[in-house]
């Protein structure tokens, strides 16, 4: 079965250090890969893809995502975390030959940043 | 850019009673749109695929005569959560993809969300 893991329920990190949410999938083929980010009572805001190329991606609000094949994963980094970044991140990902779209998502990571 | 409203964003209702969401792509066209429901701190569940003119694909074990889904043009989609129920009680979220966008792009558009509390 396709599946999207973030192990971590939650991650809490102080202001100013580096933070990674992770996420590994088991789908077939070379997936496309996407981060979101969700606020309170908001949607989801997208944050970066990897489609194709360079493994390391670069996105939105300082961000970025590695894409490891052999490992399967692609965790979210950013060098510096902020309090403004506390939020609910999700993984997500499309297999290659996915019909439709749709969009398979991990189970979400609650992101605490401390001052 | 792509911005995709929902409405209301905020209803609450009566057990028995029907409450219709809308979901619009303000300023691109939308040949598919997703609706998810998500629990408090947990997942996107996705509910359908709605698709402009046809009649849209329900994943399974989502009740299709619950959960109607009209996709009447290009930039609006609407569930209606017929005979609501305080289980119902979610927060609604949809999604757009861009007309014309390569499939390899699938880059999903998502609205700000409902939550619909059922009484």
């Amino acid at each position: 079965a396709q599946s999207v893991a973030q192990p971590e329920d939650q991650v809490n990190v102080a202001e100013g250090n580096p933070l990674t949410v992770k996420c590994t999938y088991s789908v077939s083929g070379n997936p496309y890969l996407f981060w979101y980010v969700q606020y309170p009572n908001r949607g989801l805001q997208f944050l970066l893809k990897y489609i194709t190329g360079d493994n390391l991606v670069k996105g939105s609000y300082g961000f970025e995502a590695e894409f490891n094949k052999s490992q399967t994963s692609f965790h979210l980094k950013k060098p510096s975390a902020l309090v403004s970044d506390s939020a609910l991140y999700f993984c997500a990902v499309r297999p290659l030959y996915n019909q439709g779209g749709k969009l398979i998502f991990g189970q979400g990571t609650e992101l605490s940043v401390k001052p | 850019g792509a911005v995709v409203s929902q409405h209301p964003s905020r209803v609450i209702c009566k057990s028995g009673t029907s409450v219709k969401i809308e979901c619009r792509s303000l300023d691109f066209q939308a040949t598919t749109m997703f609706w998810y429901r998500q629990f408090p701190k947990k997942s996107l569940m996705l509910m359908a695929t709605s698709n402009e003119g046809s009649k849209a694909t329900y994943e399974q074990g989502v009740e299709k005569d619950k959960f109607l889904i009209n996709h009447a043009s290009l930039t609006l989609s609407t569930l209606t959560v017929t005979s609501a129920h305080p289980e119902d009680s979610s927060f609604y979220i949809c999604s757009a993809r861009k007309l014309g966008q390569a499939s390899s792009y699938n880059e999903q558009f998502f609205g700000p969300g409902t939550r619909l509390t059922v009484l």
